[in-house]
């Protein structure tokens, strides 16, 4: 079965800094990798995605992820956070079947921003 | 507009009430999808359809049922509603067309079992 671990419940950062949201993930074969944030009170909206291709993607606001396939990770990083960055950042995994896409989300990272 | 309306937004209601959550789509996507988020527990799914006639139960669908009356609608209905129902739930949707079947999320329903 697929599992996505995400080891930090809370993250703390100042404004200006660099962040790096851990994700590790479980599963037999090539995944597909989301990630998403939920701002306060808001749904949640797509920040970046991997399937195919170059390890590293490029996604909304400045993030950016790496697809480590020998760590099984997809770790989510952002060089300078911007106060607005404040949410909860979930890591997802879904089977690259085509036959529909059930994901499996980790439990979340809150991140705080300090001003 | 949005792509994906939930409604309502938020409801309270007692224990052993039925009530309904619906979800709309304009994205014209062929899958849709029932999450519900619990502090530190992540999203976990209850139930999906792959179309019209195509109902799957997800990961926690007890208690739970679902209707999609249409391709644009997906309603999940709590038949006799209990306190650990409380939480937030999300309608989600993706498009069976694209090779990554990216989901789209709706604002979100946050429920209060009394």
């Amino acid at each position: 079965a697929q599992s996505v671990t995400q080891p930090d419940i809370h993250i703390t950062v100042s404004e200006g800094a660099s962040l790096e949201l851990r994700c590790n993930y479980s599963y037999g074969a090539t995944p597909y990798l989301f990630w998403y944030v939920q701002s306060p009170g808001q749904g949640l909206q797509l920040l970046l995605k991997y399937f195919s291709g170059d390890t590293l993607v490029q996604g909304i606001k400045g993030f950016e992820a790496e697809f480590k396939r020998s760590q099984s990770s997809f770790n989510l990083r952002k060089p300078s956070v911007h106060w607005s960055d404040a949410a909860e950042y979930f890591c997802a995994v879904g089977p690259f079947t085509g036959g529909g896409n059930k994901l499996t989300f980790g439990t979340g990272t809150q991140l705080k921003v300090e001003l | 507009d949005a792509d994906v309306t939930q409604t309502p937004r938020n409801r309270i209601t007692k224990t052993g009430k039925r009530i309904m959550l619906e979800c709309s789509q304009t994205k014209g996507h062929d899958r849709m999808y029932w999450y519900r988020q619990d502090p530190g527990l992540g999203l976990r799914l209850i139930y999906y359809s792959f179309d019209v006639k195509d109902i799957n139960k997800g990961e926690i669908s007890d208690g739970y049922s679902v209707s999609r009356q249409a391709q644009a609608k997906f309603s999940l209905s709590l038949e006799s509603a209990i306190p650990n129902q409380t939480a937030l739930y999300f309608c989600a949707t993706s498009d069976s067309r694209l090779a990554d079947e990216t989901q789209y999320f709706g604002p979100g329903t946050r429920l209060l079992v009394l």
